[in-house]
C-alpha cells in the first residue's frame, strides 16, 4: 500500500532555480523522511522531520511538515546539475518501533546546466 | 567504511529457478529490510527483520523467502512461485528504534532469461 502521494511526478528546471516537491500521506505519523535516488543506485537519506516539528533545514534543503493537512514539502534552493535524481518521501505510518517505512512514488527532478 | 553491500549487481533467472540475493551490513544495525522497485515506482516492502532469527512479511511477500541467521546478513530468495520477478531489489538497515533513517545498498537488478 502506498502511503505517500508525491507531486509533481516530474520536474525540470534550470540550474540555479529552486525546486519544490510535495508529499501527501493518509495516516498519522511519528516522522516523515525524504530520500534521494540517483539512477540505478540505492536511496540516500536526506532529512527526517518528526511529527512535532514544522520545519527543518539541512544545507540547501528545507523541509516543512503540516500534520493537519497531512502534507510535507521539500525545497532545494539554488539547484545544481548534480541534484538531478528521484526524490521520495517516506512515512512510518505511526508504526510502533518496527522501523517500517511506506514510500511514495517519487518525483523525478532534472536540473539543466 | 560502514555500509550495506548487495550482490550481485545484476542477476538473471531462468524459468522455474530459485535465486538468492545477498545483503550484508557492517553498521551494527538490528533491523533489516528488503524492498522491490519497479520502473518509475516507489519502493514496496517484501520482508523485514528486527532481530536475528525473526522476520515478518511486508506488503508483497508472496513468492519470496528470507532468513536472518546472523545480524550482518539478510539474504532474499526469489522463488519460482514469483511469476513476475523482474525488478530492482533494494536492501536497507536501520537502528531498531523510532525515528531512525534507513541506510540502503546499491541494489540488485533481476531479470528473466
Amino acid at each position: 500500500s502506498q502511503q505517500g502521494e508525491e507531486d509533481p511526478q516530474a520536474l525540470s528546471i534550470q540550474e540555479g532555480e529552486n525546486a519544490t516537491m510535495n508529499c501527501s500521506y493518509k495516516t498519522s505519523i511519528n516522522n516523515l523522511q525524504w530520500y534521494r535516488q540517483n539512477s540505478g543506485r540505492g536511496l540516500v537519506h536526506l532529512i527526517l522531520i518528526r511529527s512535532n516539528e514544522r520545519e527543518k533545514h539541512s544545507g540547501r534543503l528545507r523541509v516543512t511538515l503540516d500534520t493537519s493537512k497531512k502534507s510535507s514539502s521539500l525545497l532545494i534552493t539554488a539547484s545544481r546539475a548534480a541534484d538531478t535524481a528521484s526524490y521520495f518521501c517516506a512515512t512510518d505510518a505511526g508504526s510502533s518501533n518496527t522501523g517500517k517505512l511506506i514510500f511514495g512514488q517519487g518525483t523525478t527532478l532534472q536540473v539543466k546546466p | 567504511d560502514g555500509g550495506i553491500t548487495q550482490s550481485p549487481k545484476y542477476l538473471f533467472r531462468k524459468e522455474g529457478q530459485n535465486v538468492t540475493l545477498s545483503c550484508e551490513q557492517n553498521l551494527n544495525h538490528d533491523a533489516m529490510y528488503w524492498y522491490r522497485q519497479d520502473p518509475g515506482q516507489g519502493l514496496r516492502l517484501i520482508y523485514y527483520s528486527q532481530i536475528v532469527n525473526d522476520f515478518q512479511k511486508g506488503d508483497i511477500a508472496e513468492g519470496y523467502s528470507v532468513s536472518r541467521e546472523k545480524k550482518e546478513s539478510f539474504p532474499l530468495t526469489v522463488t519460482s512461485a514469483q511469476k513476475n520477478p523482474t525488478a530492482f531489489y533494494l536492501c536497507a538497515s536501520s537502528m531498531r528504534m523510532r525515528n531512525q533513517p534507513q541506510h540502503f545498498g546499491d541494489g540488485t537488478r533481476l531479470s528473466i532469461l
